[in-house]
């Protein structure tokens, strides 16, 4: 299986100040029509999972433009410009260009 | 709206059984793949099941092979997670999810499972 590793796993960040996770996978996820199938997720605390981006870049309906995902073959990011306090929870980057899709360990993002 | 509802968890002791259901509405379930994920107290969410469209094809977390059984009734826009042999390291919430690339990849609420003497 694809083994997803994300850093830092515990991100303490100041309101309003801007916010990094790195996301590696062990293989490629780049398929050979050219399509990357890398998403994030946000999981907030007694909520359900949700899907920020998908396809490294591309944001779902009803997502801040604050998010912004990057990234290619083996190496991501997701950004986000500036921190508000909704947006405490736990994110984690999911494959699924290799069967079975793999999530990431998750990273917790706290505010100072 | 896209709705994804969980039921069928609860207490159970160590070796016992449980049925989780999960019925979507707002979605083409007949034309989605389905996942079941959980997260154990403390930890991330792991993917534990998932189930092509037409049930053809299946994949199990090595931890739950044999014990768990995924499967669906598109008549019924449901999809189920049998399991058996229940340990304590199985408790979790579990969550249902429609597996998408584009389209919208909405999870439910989760289920409570408490594996427990």
């Amino acid at each position: 299986d694809v083994v997803m590793t994300q850093s830092p796993l515990s991100l303490p960040v100041t309101l309003g100040q801007p916010a990094s996770i790195s996301c590696r996978s062990s293989q490629s996820l780049e398929s050979r029509d050219g399509t990357t199938l890398l998403n994030w997720f946000q999981h907030r605390p007694g909520q359900s999972p949700r899907r920020l981006i998908y396809k490294v870049s591309n944001r779902d309906s009803g997502v801040p433009d604050r998010f912004s995902g990057s990234g290619s073959g083996t190496d991501f990011t997701l950004k986000i410009s500036r921190v508000e306090a909704e947006d405490v929870g736990v994110y984690y980057c999911m494959q699924g260009a290799h069967w079975p899709d793999t999530f990431g360990q998750g990273t917790k993002l706290e505010i100072k | 709206d896209v709705q994804l509802v969980e039921s069928g968890g609860g207490l159970v002791q160590p070796g016992g059984s449980l049925r989780l259901s999960c019925e979507a509405s707002g979605i083409n379930f007949r034309t989605s793949w389905m996942t079941w994920a959980r997260q154990a107290p403390g930890k991330g969410l792991e993917l534990v099941a998932i189930i092509k469209q037409d049930g053809s094809e299946k994949y199990y977390v090595d931890s739950v092979k044999g014990r768990f059984t995924v499967s669906r009734d598109n008549a019924k826009n449901s999809v189920y997670l049998q399991m058996n042999s229940l340990r304590v390291e199985d408790t979790a919430v579990y969550y249902c999810g429609r597996r998408a690339v584009v389209d919208q990849y909405p999870w439910g609420q989760g289920t409570l499972v408490t594996v427990s003497s």
